[in-house]
Formats: structure tokens, sequence, C-alpha cells
């Protein structure tokens, strides 16, 4: 499966934790987005990447959140001191260029803050 | 970004035809019309896009009327597995990183 993939598909937690998901992007997309997605509510854009320089970032991160793609392939994102505010999909997608019908999404990783 | 309005649900059978129609009164000569699909557990899919008059392919037509402020993604003949959320989206071709803005989509059911 070339597909974006995403670790772990579950997450639960206990308020206070870190947490820190995993995305692949398909191989030789440049570009990486997550998104956080709550229940019954569309996709919401937390951050972007450019290779390896994050280029653009939401205000729904706060300063809790942080992201990386240290290498410009695989991605990280990172919760630090977990609300229960924090219980979301988390959805990566990656893109080979330009254009609002390329993003690719991987499956997204659940997480329950307890 | 142009702000998009659509129906929260539908509710089809299978073998009709679907249409879903989205308002963007606001679009801008640049921006595009996108849609997403996304079944439940599952990251969104892109399905089409279009900028004006009609755009089809394998899995769906779009129409775009001259006046850009609307347009209708109707799905042929839907089955039971056609179930799932569509997202309307209207964008530029180079917004900012060509983030996605999705509203709160159309939660469209299939019945037998």
């Amino acid at each position: 499966d070339t597909g974006v993939s995403q670790d772990p598909r579950h997450k639960i937690t206990k308020r206070g934790q870190n947490v820190t998901f995993r995305c692949d992007p398909i191989s030789e997309h440049n570009r990486l987005y997550w998104y956080r997605q709550t229940l019954g509510q569309g996709p919401e854009f937390l951050t972007y990447f450019q290779n390896e320089a994050q280029l653009e970032k939401s205000r729904l991160l706060s300063d809790r959140f942080s992201a990386e793609r240290p290498k410009g392939s695989f991605s990280t994102l990172e919760i630090q001191r977990t609300e229960q505010g924090d219980s979301a999909m988390y959805l990566c997608a990656s893109s080979p260029r330009e254009g609002l019908e390329t993003q690719y999404f991987g499956p997204g990783t659940r997480l329950l803050v307890l | 970004l142009a702000k998009t309005t659509q129906p929260i649900s539908m509710d089809s059978y299978e073998g009709q035809e679907v249409n879903i129609t989205c308002s963007h009164n606001n679009i801008a000569t640049n921006d595009y019309i996108t849609w997403y699909q996304q079944f439940p557990s599952q990251g969104p899919r892109f399905i089409i896009q279009g900028y004006k008059t009609k755009v089809t392919n394998e899995v769906a037509s779009l129409f775009i009327p001259a006046d850009r402020k609307s347009s209708t993604l109707s799905l042929p003949r839907v089955s039971l597995s056609d179930t799932a959320v569509y997202y309307c989206l209207v964008g530029d071709w180079v917004d900012a990183g060509n983030m996605l803005t999705f509203g709160g989509g159309t939660r469209l059911m299939v019945k037998p």
C-alpha cells in the first residue's frame, strides 16, 4: 500500500499526558498537512510543511502542539499536557504539488483524552 | 476563502441520482470549486473539481452555472457504498499552502 499511513490509529490517554503521532506521506510528496476533525464537523487545518520547512500554522495550534518534519519525509505531531478538548481525529495529508485537488489523506489517528 | 453553504443531510435510495447543491455567493474570480468525499473512519478523498460549466469523471459530475454562485454535485445511480459525507470547498489555486477549508459537509445516506 503506497498511500499515506498514520500511527497509531487509536490512542487513549489521561489528561495531562503527552502524546505523539506519526505520519508517513506518499513517497516523493513534498507537501504535508495536519488537520484535526471533531465529531460531526469537517476537518480543520492545523499546519503545513513543504519539505522540512513548516510554512503555515493555524491559530488552532496552541503552544502545547508541535509538529516536525525533520528530513522532509515523515512527520510527527506532539501534544503536550493533553486536555479533554484535544479529543479528536488527527488527519495527515500529503500532496505532490499546488492545487486544492491534490491532497491525499491518511486514515487518521483517533485520540481520546480521559 | 469563499464561504460555502450546503445541506446538512440527504437521504436517497439505491439506483437513484443524487444532486447535492453548494452555495458560494462570494466566490472570487480565481476560485475553483472542489468536492471531497469522506467515508466513516477514513480521511477525505478528492472526487471532482471545476471552474465553470460542467465537469464529468468516472465518479461524478459537477454543474456550475454562469454566475458561479452555486454548484451541484451529481452522483449517478448511487449504491449503498456512496453513503458518506460530501464536502464542497472553494478556493484559489494558490491559496497559502493550499490548505483545505472544510465546512460541515452533507451527510448522504443511501438506503436499500
